[in-house]
């Protein structure tokens, strides 16, 4: 899988956009770009996928470059539960691939 | 849909002996079930790839002898530490998929403690 850059940390205000970036400038034509993120002492979450067209969903946005190279991950409007750390893998579809994790951005929404 | 159970949410045991842990996929059948151990302040570490009907595969530097797996049916696996030290205790997390190559879901985790 290819390797991914997040920043270890970010703050947000509370109602504002939260704007998370991943830098994946070796990913391979047939690899995804996944995002979840983990709240304390949770299981990881799921929270987005894409290939090289933006997706929303109820939960967030993702906005892929047209090089595939980096992509953002974006909360509307973040709440303090959205406090938590973000992850960015990228893997390739079809098969049970494996899911490694990279130290990922971990979010601080502030009242 | 989608749930990966689980259990026990935490556990507390003497060093020396030995634990298991359950992951379960509720709604689903999940051929492949991976484990993860994480630790304070880092992010998920994979430990092995679960297979059902067939030996687990280990990543490097996880001991198979010490960290038993057993995917005996298509909706639970289990991960049996054994002869448990304190250096063992960590957050245990499972995860599987229902699909081939999308939306991976975790279970809620284990919290291992070893005194």
């Amino acid at each position: 899988d290819a390797k991914t850059t997040q920043p270890p940390s970010m703050d947000c205000a509370e109602g504002r956009a939260a704007n998370l970036p991943c830098n994946h400038s070796t990913i391979s034509g047939n690899e995804y770009v996944y995002w979840y993120r983990q709240i304390h002492s949770q299981g990881p979450q799921y929270i987005i996928h894409g290939l090289k067209n933006n997706e929303t969903n109820e939960m967030a946005s993702l906005i892929i470059t047209e090089d595939r190279k980096s992509s953002t991950l974006i909360l509307p409007h973040a709440t303090l539960r959205d406090t938590a750390v973000y992850y960015c893998i990228v893997r390739a579809s079809g098969g049970y691939q494996k899911v490694t994790f990279g130290t990922g951005t971990k979010l601080q929404v502030i009242p | 849909g989608a749930v990966v159970s689980q259990h026990p949410s935490r556990v507390i045991c003497k060093s020396g002996t030995s634990v298991k842990i359950e992951c379960r996929s509720l709604d689903f059948q999940a051929t492949t079930m991976f484990w993860y151990r994480q630790f304070p302040k880092q992010s998920l570490m994979l430990m092995a790839t679960s297979n059902e009907g067939s030996k687990a595969t280990y990543e490097q530097g996880v001991e198979k002898d010490k960290f038993l797996i057993n995917h005996a049916s298509l909706t639970l696996s289990t991960l049996t530490v054994t002869s448990a030290h304190p250096e063992d205790s960590s957050f245990y997390i499972c995860s599987a998929t229902p699909d081939r190559g999308y939306g991976y879901t975790f279970g809620s985790g284990t919290r291992l403690t070893v005194v």
